[in-house]
């Protein structure tokens, strides 16, 4: 059964980067059917997709966040990674890992998702 | 970009109640759309994809249906497990993807 896990530091301050990462067991994360993601939740509001990777290293980011995002995938380790440049106090939220499923050749739906990681961002 | 709006954003329903919850996307997405159920606390759960079908082992109470700008989400008896909010996602655009705002599902 995969299992994903994200790992970070939990307090963030203004104007600062922060690196999350995501540990896949029970599955390879070099499989050609899946592409890995990350999507975040603010309190009180809803999803938000930030951005996917590829195992070769290919991505997609979210164009509201695309200058200030950037996505890596270690394969040796089974491990994906976010940082996010430039912190403000929006950037509070949930930040999940997820398996975002391949079909017909391109990213569909996200299943599993890790359990999240709070963020908070403040000075 | 697509944008996917539902209603309502809350709700409160009785056990076995019929419950609906609509989404709307901006433009026509064909069938590439899922929901998810997330529990408070909790990671979302995929329990719906391509609009109709059910995620393996999600429970048969759960249907999905709607193609092009206009889907639903039916719970058909409602339990107190399903407290949860449910939320829809377009993958219709192959750079992006969206969720909707979330419908919140009360036990009344």
């Amino acid at each position: 059964q995969l299992q994903l896990q994200e790992s970070g530091p939990g307090l963030g301050k203004p104007s600062e980067t922060l690196s999350l990462t995501c540990t896949v067991s029970g599955g390879s994360i070099s499989s050609s059917s899946y592409y890995w993601g990350w999507i975040r939740r603010p309190p009180g509001k809803g999803l938000e997709w930030i951005g996917s990777i590829f195992y070769s290293g290919s991505t997609y980011y979210n164009p509201s966040l695309d200058s200030r995002v950037s996505m890596s995938v270690d394969t040796s380790k089974n491990q994906f990674s976010l940082k996010l440049s430039s912190l403000t106090v929006a950037d509070t939220a949930v930040y999940y890992c997820a398996r975002h499923v391949r079909y017909h050749n391109h990213p569909n739906w996200f299943d599993p998702w890790g359990q999240g990681t709070l963020v908070t961002v403040s000075s | 970009d697509i944008q996917m709006t539902q209603s309502p954003s809350s709700l409160s329903a009785s056990v076995g109640d019929r419950v609906t919850i609509t989404c709307r996307a901006s433009q026509g997405i064909n069938n590439y759309l899922a929901w998810y159920q997330q529990k408070p606390g909790k990671a979302p759960k995929l329990l719906i994809y391509a609009a109709s079908t059910l995620q393996s082992g999600v429970p048969s109470r759960f249907g999905g249906s709607g193609s092009g700008t206009d889907f639903t989400l039916t719970i058909s008896s409602l339990q107190p497990e399903d407290v949860a909010t449910y939320y829809c996602q377009n993958y219709n655009n192959a750079l992006t993807w969206t969720f909707g705002q979330g419908t919140k599902v009360e036990i009344k």
